[in-house]
């Protein structure tokens, strides 16, 4: 089984809709993250949570908002998708200062 | 100007070459350098790890890192077509941002 699993890994909606996308880990790592890839931009943070009571505003957090519902599990929403919002989304995790990054499969979202 | 620039690609060599991949970056206080693997509809797969300048070498892979230059590099010896992805810098300096490359795709031709 995957340590990072995000669900589901493909979506296609209409503009206006609400949207959540999950994340959970067996990795027990306290760290979780969330992302865009957008082609020629590479990714680019959403948000990141530090412990369940820490959640933080990344580079591009306008139009998203996120939810540390336990520790291994961490979800994105967008409460009004629009259509520049179609890209690839990544939920990743790590351990300490300087640690590198572990990322789930992504979830392909299409906003139409 | 971005923060890191990476070498756009796409690169295409036949089986057995070697792959070189660079990315150079502006900000001097980054300090921990990785790379990573990103296969077609997957998600990235951490390559290599370093921290400070130096030479890291793992199997076909070397990573390099020259902080005076402000440049990363990593190469692929006797390149196989299951090298064939797109991979991507990152460095941080801090304990939660990851700054990333724009990824360059490479392929392996049999």
């Amino acid at each position: 089984d995957a340590d990072v699993t995000q669900t589901p890994r493909n979506r296609i909606t209409k503009t206006g809709k609400r949207i959540m996308l999950e994340c959970s880990q067996t990795k027990g790592h306290d760290r979780m993250y969330w992302y865009r890839q957008d082609p020629g931009l590479g990714l680019r943070l959403i948000y990141y949570s530090f412990d369940v009571k820490d959640i933080n505003k990344g580079e591009i957090s306008d139009g998203y908002s996120v939810s540390r519902q336990a520790q291994a599990k961490f979800s994105l929403s967008l409460e009004s998708a629009i259509p520049n919002q179609t890209a690839l989304y990544f939920c990743a995790t790590s351990t300490g200062v300087g640690q590198p990054q572990h990322f789930g499969d992504g979830t392909r979202l299409s906003i139409l | 100007q971005k923060e890191v620039e990476q070498d756009p690609g796409p690169l295409s060599v036949p089986e057995g070459a070697i792959v070189s991949l660079n990315c150079t970056y502006s900000n001097s206080a980054f300090q921990y350098f990785m790379w990573y693997r990103q296969y077609s509809r997957k998600g990235p797969e951490l390559l290599m790890y370093t921290y400070s300048s130096g030479n890291k070498e793992d199997g076909r892979f070397t990573a390099q890192v020259d902080k005076s230059s402000k440049y990363i590099s990593l190469f692929i010896r006797d390149s196989q077509p299951s090298d064939s992805a797109t991979y991507l810098c990152a460095m941080t300096f801090n304990d939660y941002k990851l700054s990333f490359g724009a990824g360059t795709t490479v392929t392996v031709r049999a």
